[in-house]
């Protein structure tokens, strides 16, 4: 099966600095990589996913970059605020199920210091 | 209005009680399925349904069960509960043409 590592467990950083968030996958053929975000007390909900055919997309302030050579993606977020402040996953498929089955990271604590 | 629910969102329990976790989407999305939450490990998925009918393990199925007899609904059932079933879990759904997964408001479950 799919096996995701996520790195770090947690980051603090202050308001308006940049925050990056490295995952890595083990299966090859993963061809979806979706980013959650949960704040505390909330359901996870996604906010950017990528898939294999593109090596970078951003929305707004946040973006992801694979590389599928090294078998890593990355989240990024620029000008952090406040309210950025919650626990992010990352997650990839087993093969190519894009979708029907993730394994998720273990979560990376944001926490953005005004 | 578009939604995923759960019930109950709370819930103490012993072991060995029979429980029933329910989740309701009325979005018709195809694909339903369970995780569950825990410190330090993220999600990880307990089961799965592509449609009606159709149900497959997720990484973590030891001690679940689950039935997919129409399409809204995909109760998660604990046949006899343990301590370390004590965990978040959250119901997911999606339609079968979108990877966006809609997760459900969650259920904090204690088995004493």
């Amino acid at each position: 099966g799919e096996n995701v590592e996520q790195h770090p467990s947690t980051l603090s950083v202050q308001e308006g600095d940049s925050a990056v968030i490295k995952c890595t996958y083990s299966d090859s053929a993963s061809n979806y990589f979706p980013w959650y975000k949960q704040e505390l007390g909330k359901r996870p909900q996604l906010i950017i996913d990528i898939r294999s055919n593109v090596g970078e997309k951003k929305d707004q302030r946040i973006a992801v970059t694979l590389n599928k050579t090294a078998k890593h993606f990355s989240l990024h977020i620029t000008e952090t605020q406040p309210e950025d402040s919650a626990v992010y996953f990352c997650a990839a498929p087993p093969g190519e199920t894009s979708g029907s089955r993730l394994t998720f990271g273990e979560g990376t604590q944001l926490t953005v210091n005004p | 209005e578009a939604q995923v629910t759960q019930n109950p969102r709370y819930l103490i329990t012993v072991t060995g009680k029979k429980l029933t976790v329910t989740c309701s989407q009325n979005m018709n999305h195809e694909y339903m399925s369970w995780y569950r939450q825990d410190p330090g490990l993220g999600l990880r998925q307990i089961y799965y349904s592509m449609n009606v009918e159709v149900t497959d393990k997720g990484d973590v199925p030891e001690g679940y069960k689950v039935s997919r007899k129409e399409k809204r609904n995909f109760p998660l059932i604990l046949e006899s509960p343990s301590p370390n079933q004590t965990s978040l879990y959250f119901c997911a759904t999606r339609p079968y043409w979108q990877e966006t997964q809609y997760f459900g408001p969650g259920t904090r479950l204690l088995v004493l």
